[in-house]
């Protein structure tokens, strides 16, 4: 049961654009929603967040919008840089545990 | 600050065998969650510690097992392993003082190999 869903295992997006990475969920319970980036050999870092009250937030190049209606959350990046090629992960946060997606690689072109 | 670091980092054991890994948390957090990342895949709750004592576990046999220390370290074993076990395996520490979202700190992993 994939209580949250990342259908695009990639994407591929030119330096200076915007980039936008999509989440879908199940679960209604879900009291905060989470982005991660994960760099090779590295850990998951924490990226941004937001209440399952709210429809935006934003955190300078960050944006994370979530529409409960359709269950579905985003992440904007705008402008993109080489840096932010990575992979990333929405996950819900539901009690002591979050549960994660199964991640979309991004690559940012020069 | 010190952030949550994992040892080994690499492993490889036989099918049957036992492992242990070890978890030291971020200055200032009092829990330790632990994560297991099959190939492709996102981070799976495996549970939470808190006091030393589970706080909380996902869809894991009991084989899977952890101890959380006085200075909020910890440990996951995993007894008599299995080829599926091959994983990543991700602690993170976190605050329960901290309201809000559940902000996890994850450690690098350690990556073991059931062979």
């Amino acid at each position: 049961d994939q209580q949250v869903k990342q259908n695009s295992p990639s994407l591929s997006v030119q330096e200076g654009r915007i980039s936008i990475l999509n989440c879908d969920y199940t679960n209604s319970m879900f009291d905060y929603f989470l982005w991660y980036k994960k760099y090779p050999a590295e850990g998951p870092t924490f990226l941004i967040s937001i209440s399952s009250i709210k429809d935006k937030n934003e955190d300078g190049r960050f944006t994370v919008f979530l529409n409960k209606s359709a269950k579905h959350l985003s992440l904007h990046i705008v402008p993109s840089q080489p840096g932010d090629s990575a992979v990333y992960f929405c996950a819900a946060s539901a009690a002591q545990k979050l549960v994660f997606g199964q991640g979309t690689r991004l690559t940012i072109n020069p | 600050e010190t952030g949550v670091t994992q040892s080994p980092t690499h492993l490889i054991k036989t099918r049957g065998q036992q492992v242990t890994l070890r978890c030291s948390s971020q200055s200032g957090h009092n829990t330790v969650s632990w994560y297991q990342q099959a190939l492709g895949q996102g981070p799976q709750f495996i549970f939470q510690y808190y006091r030393e004592e589970e706080n909380g576990r996902g869809n894991f046999p009991p084989r899977f097992s952890g101890l959380q220390f006085p200075n909020y370290s910890s440990e996951l074993n995993v007894n008599a392993l299995e080829l599926d076990d091959s994983a990543l395996y991700l602690c993170a520490s976190s605050s329960s003082w901290n309201s809000g979202a559940n902000v996890l700190t994850f450690g690098a992993g350690s990556r073991l190999t059931v062979l």
